[in-house]
């Protein structure tokens, strides 16, 4: 089975902190995916990445930025959290044929 | 711009009832995703349409694609309790290269009273 797994499923932090969420996936996938999710707004792409080093802006990437120094891993970097950023955040990992999602990070920030 | 709408966003029926969520898409695509989503967990992958009058069932659940009408239809058939849940659709982006890109629609709330 495929696996995603995301660092941290709840997430309080505080305005101005840096904030690092990470998403590893087991099955040798190159492109990876970060979202966030709010309520009836559905699914908005940030950032993703088809290869090691590789980044691509998505729909939403302003406040963001994001980190692929190995194939398994995509860090999502929030410089200097802000209020507006309070999300759930999904990964995800494609082969091509799927999406494969993590389990979310629900982040504060107060 | 490729654009992916669900409806009804929200869907509150009995159990026992049959009902079908749509989801339309503006431009031409080569796949169509389902996905489940329980409240406070990731999303689930339900079925993946890849072509015209692809047909998948799975238990209740039955989703089809029309990509000439470029409409997917995920049908419940005499709902239960269990199968209350956000349901998302997602389209391929289109003219993808290396990528794998996917447009979600805002995905619809189903409530099933017992």
């Amino acid at each position: 089975d495929v696996k995603v797994t995301q660092s941290s499923r709840y997430l309080v932090k505080r305005t101005g902190e840096k904030v690092f969420l990470e998403c590893v996936q087991d099955m040798d996938h190159e492109n990876m995916f970060w979202y966030r999710q709010d309520p009836g707004l559905g699914l908005r792409l940030i950032y993703f990445s088809y290869d090691v080093k590789m980044k691509e802006k998505g729909d939403i990437p302003e406040g963001y930025s994001v980190s692929r120094e190995k194939k398994e891993r995509f860090s999502l970097i929030l410089e200097s959290a802000s209020t507006n950023q309070t999300s759930m955040y999904l990964c995800a990992s494609s082969n091509y044929y799927e999406q494969y999602f993590g389990p979310g990070t629900r982040l504060t920030v107060t | 711009e490729l654009k992916v709408e669900q409806n009804p966003l929200f869907l509150s029926m009995q159990e026992g009832k049959n009902y079908t969520i749509y989801c339309n898409y503006s431009t031409t695509s080569d796949r169509l995703y389902w996905y489940r989503q329980d409240p406070g967990k990731s999303l689930e992958s339900l079925f993946v349409l890849l072509s015209n009058g692809a047909v998948k069932q799975e238990g209740r659940l039955m989703a089809s694609l029309d990509t000439k009408a470029r409409l997917s239809t995920l049908h419940i058939t005499a709902a239960v309790h269990d199968l209350s849940a956000t349901y998302f659709c997602a389209v391929d982006a289109p003219n993808q290269s290396r990528d794998d890109k996917i447009i979600f629609g805002k995905g619809t709330r189903l409530h099933i009273l017992p």
